[in-house]
């Protein structure tokens, strides 16, 4: 069974361009989160969505926005880049919502994202 | 806003030594996790705590939740090379959103 996949593994933008990152959830898996880790912290939440809606939103400025397709992959973009925003994206699945107790959260290996 | 501190922020073994790292907060929380991440790679789970007071293992590596439900430790034993890379804790707020510590970097001398 494929995990979490994310795509472009990595890619290099210029400031003031348009990035849009793509994550494929684990099949069965109705919620995706995505965060922003910067180099040498922990992962930042940025967004999470179930079924469609965005039920969470981290500290990011408007320039960040997601959305979730009815097969349940979801989109990140990112408009008007800055030199800040370069960071590995990460996008996480999970069973949240779907009646499970104990839900847990499986990562993809990243979009390392560079702005120049 | 919320925040883990963890310690230790590196640590060098000598292969064969367990290790200790701990997690704690200034506010309570239902469920703790522990990931690793190697380089390149997203996090990947360890060990999930979900009750205070309990203590789970998984291999060589040992996580409790503490009784106060602001802290947790993760214990590896016997430590291996394979084990070099970086260890989060990491707790599921009220919103369902995942929290993380800032890491602990591992680096094994062989």
């Amino acid at each position: 069974d494929a995990g979490v996949t994310q795509s472009p593994t990595h890619l290099i933008k210029t400031r003031g361009q348009h990035v849009t990152l793509r994550c494929s959830p684990i099949s069965g898996h109705k919620s995706v989160s995505w965060y922003q880790q910067v180099l040498g912290q922990g992962p930042q939440f940025i967004f999470q969505y179930y079924e469609k809606e965005e039920r969470g939103r981290g500290n990011f400025p408007d320039r960040f926005s997601a959305r979730q397709f009815p097969n349940y992959s979801s989109e990140l973009n990112v408009n008007a880049l800055l030199l800040g925003d370069s960071a590995l994206y990460l996008c996480a699945s999970s069973t949240l919502g779907q009646g499970q107790r104990d839900y847990g959260y499986t990562f993809g290996s990243g979009t390392r994202l560079t702005v120049v | 806003g919320q925040q883990l501190n963890q310690s230790p922020q590196s640590m060098f073994i000598q292969e064969g030594e367990d290790v200790s790292m701990n997690c704690t907060s200034s506010s309570i929380f239902n469920t703790w996790l522990w990931y690793k991440q190697d380089p390149g790679e997203g996090p990947v789970l360890l060990i999930a705590l979900y009750k205070a007071g309990e203590l789970t293992s998984n291999g060589r590596l040992t996580a409790q939740f503490g009784i106060t439900r602001k802290d947790s430790f993760l214990n590896i034993s016997a430590s291996i090379p394979s084990d070099v890379g970086i260890y989060f804790c990491a707790v599921i707020n009220a919103g369902n959103m995942l929290t993380f510590g800032g890491g602990t970097r591992l680096m094994v001398k062989p």
